[in-house]
């Protein structure tokens, strides 16, 4: 089965940029979706179809996609964004990576 | 706006029996496909089973295949899960939510399911 790989944790000073991957065999030829999950909150969708916001989303939420590996990129990180991220495809079924904690040194 | 709101949760013995209802308002069940989409107490986010906005189409992931079934009403615009033989591994939140083009752009706040005996 088809398997996303996120790293469990990544840190980041306020202010600077936060880059969260996923990783997938040949996940660029996917369509990859983002969401955020804040402590006792439900998910919610950042970046759907690799790059493009729902609207409310901040600019600073941007996604890439290409080769093996998909990227959310959060510009000018504030302490509001520390949450869970997890990416979601589509393989025969809804697959999502194993989420990536973001800290907001 | 679209509101989606889960109920039926609570603690139940293995084995045992929940059948959890989701509450779509703000547009037309009938328009979209919807998925239930569970988390485990302190773990990740894992897809449980999908049906097509007509309910002719459905799928489930093999964690719940043969135990749970997915349903809706559309005139009641509800989304149901019928959860059967239920396992300590099924203990988690259960959000139901809406799918378009295989992202999901509106989650329920969720509801707790507990399997103990």
């Amino acid at each position: 089965s088809y398997v996303l790989t996120q790293p469990p944790s990544v840190s980041v000073a306020p202010g600077q940029t936060a880059r969260i991957t996923c990783g997938g065999n040949n996940i660029g030829i996917k369509s990859v979706h983002w969401y955020q999950q804040k402590p006792g909150q439900a998910p919610v969708l950042v970046v759907y179809d690799d790059s493009d916001r729902p609207s409310g989303i901040p600019e600073r939420f941007s996604g890439s996609n290409s080769g093996n590996t998909a990227t959310l990129t959060i510009s000018r990180v504030d302490a509001g964004d520390e949450a869970d991220y997890y990416c979601q495809v589509w393989e025969t079924s809804v697959i999502f990576g194993g989420g990536t904690k973001l800290t907001v040194l | 706006q679209v509101q989606l709101v889960e109920s039926g949760g609570g603690l139940v013995k293995p084995g045992g029996s929940l059948r959890l209802s989701c509450a779509a308002s703000g547009f037309s069940l009938s328009d979209y496909y919807m998925s239930w989409i569970r988390q485990a107490p302190g773990k990740g986010l894992e897809w449980v089973s999908y049906i097509s906005g007509s309910g002719s189409s459905m799928n489930y992931a093999d964690a719940v295949k043969g135990r749970f079934t997915i349903s809706r009403d559309n005139a009641k615009n509800l989304l149901y899960l019928q959860m059967n033989s239920l396992r300590a591994e099924d203990t988690a939140v259960y959000y139901c939510a809406r799918d378009r083009q295989l992202s999901f752009h509106y989650w329920g706040q969720g509801t707790l399911v507990t399997v103990s005996s």
